[in-house]
């Protein structure tokens, strides 16, 4: 059974910092992967996906995420933080059964100083 | 092109007392996912179904929870005799196809408190 790690429950940054949000999964395939956000009081919204090929993805709001199968990580990033980023951000991973079976990491969520 | 839709937002309701969450999958999806999320803790997959069907109920309490996906309306999240255990978001999602890589369209949420 796949699961996931997202190492930090909260990570603060300075307005135009990088942002590095963490994520290790365990999956005995290679899996799907997703991150997610969560604005206060509402639903998650997807950034990224990791399905097949490229192992860079770009997401909205400039976020990107690269899968490194050797590391099983699914790391997120954004060169530059905004204070529009502060949210809770969730890592998912999915296993490619067609099961629908995901699997949410804990959540990180990103403060954003001024 | 509505996306996913819950109802109520929020919920309050006394101990003993049962809860109704109702989700309108996104235009076109037939299949719906219920999730809970509690303070301080990721989201934690209960129920998937497919219209008339469940097809995967591996994350309900086996007592007091029960989830339908009718034919027509709504999907519906049934919580008999809450419990203050039992207060946390639930959130609803569709996809159009179990094989769409797996994408799935989150709601709002429904808050429940219970006292």
């Amino acid at each position: 059974a796949q699961s996931v790690t997202q190492l930090g429950s909260h990570v603060s940054v300075s307005e135009g910092a990088l942002v590095l949000l963490r994520c290790n999964y365990s999956s005995s395939v290679p899996p799907y992967l997703f991150w997610y956000v969560q604005y206060p009081n509402q639903g998650l919204q997807l950034l990224l996906k990791y399905t097949t090929g490229a192992t860079l993805v770009k997401g909205i709001n400039g976020f990107e995420a690269e899968f490194k199968k050797s590391e099983t990580s699914f790391h997120l990033t954004k060169p530059s933080a905004h204070m529009s980023d502060a949210a809770e951000y969730f890592c998912a991973v999915s296993d490619r059964s067609g099961n629908n079976d995901m699997r949410f990491g804990a959540g990180t969520r990103l403060t954003v100083k001024p | 092109n509505a996306g996913v839709m819950q109802n109520p937002r929020h919920l309050v309701r006394r101990r003993g007392q049962e809860a109704r969450l109702r989700c309108s999958p996104m235009k076109g999806h037939s299949h719906v996912y219920w999730y809970r999320q509690l303070p301080e803790e990721g989201l934690k997959f209960m129920v998937y179904l497919q219209k008339e069907n469940i097809i995967d109920e591996s994350g309900m309490p086996k007592e007091r929870f029960s989830a339908e996906f009718p034919k027509e309306g709504p999907s519906i999240l049934r919580i008999q005799q809450v419990v203050r255990g039992d207060s946390a978001a639930y959130f609803c999602a569709s996809s159009y196809d179990r094989a769409n890589y797996n994408e799935q369209f989150f709601g709002p949420g429904t808050r429940l408190t219970v006292l």
